[in-house]
């Protein structure tokens, strides 16, 4: 258990609806990272947050957005989904923000089906 | 641009067997982290190994150990006497020694075999 919670675990939805995916780091950890990984594209860096700020941004397309909470919580929410955003959908946390010097612990994913 | 390529997309070995996972990366830069991440059947992505380009002295961990050649761009990852339990799909991963985000390979699967 890395001690990074994902909620929900499984998730179907219809296309064109909008879900919300959350995360909570590991205790004392300010950094928070979400990836996609699909069939097709792998593993993919889509943003990070510190402390609440957004720090950095990959692949992330126009219709997912994400925020960290002054808990430290975050939540990615992903809108006028499309049957290609069906994939597992993880959230990492570190101490400290970026890799540098810092372990990054993933959670165990929520799987989004859209149908 | 970096990239990570993990070649072998699937392995069957038999218990006990020694099983060596190959791991290619391109980078332009010259400090960087290489990582090793496993993803059993349950999912997760579960942590193994950070090793940054200053170092590379191999590592060992109880049955792991990794081989770090900077000269080939390597970072291969050998399991001893494999066990029922290695069975999962591994990651190679790469990042920049200042940046945030990981970039992984498409990952090896691991089967192992009683």
């Amino acid at each position: 258990d890395s001690g990074v919670t994902q909620t929900p675990k499984h998730l179907i939805t219809a296309t064109g609806q909008r879900v919300t995916l959350r995360c909570s780091p590991r205790s004392g950890d300010l950094s928070v990272y979400w990836y996609q990984q699909s069939l097709d594209q792998g593993l993919q860096f889509l943003i990070q947050y510190y402390n609440g700020e957004e720090r950095a941004k990959g692949n992330i397309l126009e219709r997912f957005s994400a925020q960290q909470f002054p808990d430290l919580h975050s939540e990615l929410n992903l809108s006028s989904l499309e049957l290609g955003d069906s994939a597992l959908y993880f959230c990492a946390s570190s101490v400290g923000t970026g890799v540098s010097g810092n372990t990054i612990y993933f959670g165990e994913g929520s799987w989004l089906t859209v149908v | 641009a970096q990239k990570v390529t993990q070649a072998q997309t699937e392995i069957s070995v038999v218990e006990k067997e020694d099983v060596t996972l190959d791991c290619v990366y391109e980078t332009r830069d010259t400090t960087y982290y290489l990582f090793w991440y496993k993803q059993p059947p349950s999912g997760e992505l579960v942590f193994l190994i950070r090793r940054n380009s200053f170092d590379e002295q191999n590592e060992i961990s109880g049955r792991y150990s990794w081989n770090f050649q900077k000269s080939t761009s390597s970072f291969n990852f050998t399991i001893t006497a494999s066990q029922v339990v290695d069975s999962a799909v591994y990651f190679c991963a790469l990042s920049r020694l200042s940046g945030y985000a990981l970039n992984f390979g498409k990952g090896t699967s691991l089967l192992v075999t009683p």
